[in-house]
């Protein structure tokens, strides 16, 4: 069975401190994809990245980073120089091979995230 | 870029009500997910369709149910609503990559 576990409940940064969310997954799949979403308080939930697990470099998209690593099973992701905008609720999630459909994707429980000014 | 257009934004009905949610998918979309979050808590996966069959069940009360449409759309069609009910109802849709999510319906039963 899948699982996402999110360990970290809320989080409290002030502005312009680094943050990192931490992410752990279970699989018995070798392939499977994993996800971040943002939901911010307005509800919506904003994709922020995918990986596939055979590819295991970590990515940086301006002020974010994921750090992939499969021999600890996490999918952490950093928070550089933390900004207001950027309090809202983070979501891991996971999903078996997306080229089969009707594969459904297992969310974490979300960590939250205020930044305060 | 067209995205997933879910409607109602907003319903509130009452204990033992049926409401109807409904969802719009990308264009060239043929997979659509419902997921159910509750206050606080993750978005928990109900009901999944792939070329209008349904194709993967999860938590969903015997109480709701859904279909695809044979323009891709899909309704959850709720009834005898609970107070426990009230959540923000995501669709999503996905062609041959990731999901993308619509903005949610939220309903409330009073």
């Amino acid at each position: 069975a899948q699982k996402v576990t999110q360990a970290q409940t809320e989080i409290s940064v002030v502005e312009k401190e680094d943050v990192t969310l931490d992410c752990v997954y279970e699989t018995r799949d070798t392939t499977y994809y994993l996800f971040w979403y943002k939901q911010p308080p307005s509800g919506e939930l904003v994709f922020l990245i995918r990986r596939n697990s055979f590819d295991e470099q970590n990515e940086i998209s301006g002020r974010y980073s994921w750090n992939f690593q499969k021999s600890t099973s996490s999918f952490n992701f950093t928070i550089t120089a933390s900004q207001v905008v950027d309090s809202a609720v983070y979501f891991c999630a996971l999903s078996e091979s997306l080229m089969e459909y009707g594969n459904k994707l297992v969310f974490g429980a979300g960590t939250i995230l205020r930044v305060k000014s | 870029a067209a995205g997933v257009i879910q409607s109602p934004r907003h319903l509130i009905k009452e204990k033992r009500e049926t409401a109807t949610l409904k969802c719009y998918p990308i264009p060239r979309h043929d997979t659509v997910y419902w997921y159910q979050q509750g206050p606080g808590q993750d978005p928990q996966f109900l009901i999944s369709f792939y070329e209008k069959m349904q194709s993967d069940k999860g938590s969903i009360p015997d109480r709701f149910s859904a279909q695809q449409f044979s323009d891709y759309h899909s309704e959850l069609n709720m009834s005898s609503l609970e107070l426990g009910d009230s959540a923000l109802y995501f669709c999503a849709s996905r062609g041959t990559g990731e999901l993308f999510f619509g903005e949610g319906s939220r309903l409330t039963v009073l």
